[in-house]
């Protein structure tokens, strides 16, 4: 039973480039959720999705940043004309509702040079 | 707003020996839950354990236990014979059980304590 799978493990981006980071939920979970973590610091909450819908993208930024949740394939959060202060580990989890236990990825080390 | 607190950035331990790692947090809700996640230099997120808010007893899971104490809203994460495989980073987290709005399944972190295990 695979668990959630993230990729790219590492992905670099030039500044002014587009990231895309994508999230596999474990099998059956149909709950989503990103988190960033800066250098020294915890994991700070982005957005909250279910298939197709954007429940609470409270912690996203205004700009430049956009998450989806498909009815089919991974989620995707998207990183538009990077900037280095975008330069970060960005972690998925997933649950099977939206109050069980989150089970998160290995995460996506974005470096912006 | 809820936070969390974790005021040792950094610790240390002999292998075998016991070490306990400190967190407050802040709130003015009365139903949440409580977890330490352990973070290797794999960078995997590992829930360590949990703790219902509603439960006077203090979880257990083998050597890893911990001292909830909800008037002080304080939640310290005890790690008894201390292993080599211990040492990582570990976070506190908290996340609200009430009225499943939005926010709903949001964990928020502390900054991490950063445990050494000496052999």
């Amino acid at each position: 039973n695979a668990g959630v799978m993230q990729n790219p493990r590492h992905l670099v981006r030039r500044r002014g480039q587009e990231a895309r980071l994508r999230c596999s939920p474990m099998k059956g979970h149909s709950h989503v959720y990103w988190y960033r973590q800066l250098p020294e610091e915890g994991l700070k909450f982005m957005v909250y999705l279910q298939k197709e819908n954007i429940i609470d993208e409270s912690g996203m930024p205004k700009e430049r940043f956009s998450a989806e949740f498909p009815k089919e394939g991974p989620s995707i959060l998207r990183i538009q004309q990077v900037v280095r202060g975008d330069s970060a580990a960005y972690f998925c989890a997933s649950s099977p509702i939206g109050k069980g236990d989150l089970h998160f990825g290995n995460g996506t080390r974005l470096t912006v040079t | 707003a809820q936070t969390v607190t974790q005021s040792q950035p950094e610790m240390s331990v002999q292998e075998a020996e016991t070490v306990t790692l400190s967190c407050t947090y802040d709130t003015s809700e009365s139903d949440y839950y409580l977890f330490w996640y352990k973070q290797p230099p794999s960078r995997q997120m590992i829930l360590v354990i949990r703790q219902e808010a509603y439960k006077q007893q203090n979880a257990t899971e083998n050597r890893f236990s911990v001292n909830f104490q909800k008037a002080a809203k304080s939640f310290s994460l005890k790690i008894s014979d201390s292993q080599l495989g211990d040492a990582a980073m570990y976070f506190c987290a908290y996340r609200s059980a009430g009225n499943y709005g939005g926010s709903q399944g949001n964990l928020i972190f502390g900054k991490g304590t950063k445990l050494s295990v000496k052999p």
